[in-house]
């Protein structure tokens, strides 16, 4: 079954710490993306990337770090800059038509909490 | 920038009645519009979407129309189930900017 794969579903951090959340498609899309979700709120967009070895920033990046080396894989390190990173974290995968009537398609998310 | 705008929740209706929630947008040009469901500790699912002017979006009963003339993307249900007791978020995809814009989200809650 084709689809967008998240890991780890729960993923707990002490202050200070690094740690990376993994993505993986099977969809052969060009583009993939990564939202922040806080309760009650919208997503936001930290990072995106529409073809292999290149990224952009989105709306929060600071405090995060991605990597595309793979068309598949597009692994998000919440780092020790960032000052709340507790949220529930998205991703997503599209293909890259050059126009924005492509649907995105979303992972189950990874909750993060920093303890 | 783009914005989206939906009704604050929680909404809370019996089985079988009318459902709507209003979803306004911001955006130049003519930017795709979405409609996403996310139930409990799940991802979002794609609901529906339309991608030009008076274009309907429909999906398991629900439907949209998007209206440029007033910037609109209601979301209506003729006939809700407990099964769709949900978070909605109404999203679009402006010209120029491939990621989502999103709402905020509106709980719908339906009670037997």
């Amino acid at each position: 079954d084709g689809g967008i794969t998240q890991s780890p579903k729960y993923l707990f951090r002490k202050e200070g710490q690094n740690v990376t959340l993994s993505c993986e498609q099977n969809l052969n899309h060009d583009a993939m993306y990564w939202y922040r979700q806080d309760p009650g709120q919208g997503l936001r967009l930290i990072y995106y990337s529409q073809i292999v070895n290149d990224f952009q920033k989105g709306d929060i990046a600071e405090g995060y770090s991605v990597s595309r080396e793979k068309k598949e894989s597009f692994p998000l390190t919440v780092t020790s800059a960032q000052k709340n990173p507790t949220a529930f974290y998205l991703c997503a995968s599209s293909r890259t038509s050059g126009r924005g009537t492509d649907t995105q398609y979303f992972g189950p998310g990874t909750r993060l909490t920093v303890l | 920038g783009d914005s989206v705008t939906q009704m604050e929740g929680p909404v809370t209706l019996s089985e079988e009645a009318f459902l709507t929630i209003n979803c306004t947008y911001t955006a130049t040009g003519y930017p795709s519009l979405f409609w996403y469901v996310q139930y409990p500790g799940e991802g979002l699912q794609l609901l529906l979407k339309a991608t030009k002017a008076d274009d309907k979006g429909s999906n398991k009963g629900f439907e949209a129309t998007y209206r440029k003339e007033t910037t609109s993307f209601h979301l209506e249900k003729g006939s809700v189930q407990v099964s769709d007791s949900a978070v909605y978020f109404c999203a679009l995809s402006g010209e120029g900017r491939r990621a989502l814009t999103f709402g905020s989200g509106t709980r719908l809650q339906v009670q037997p």
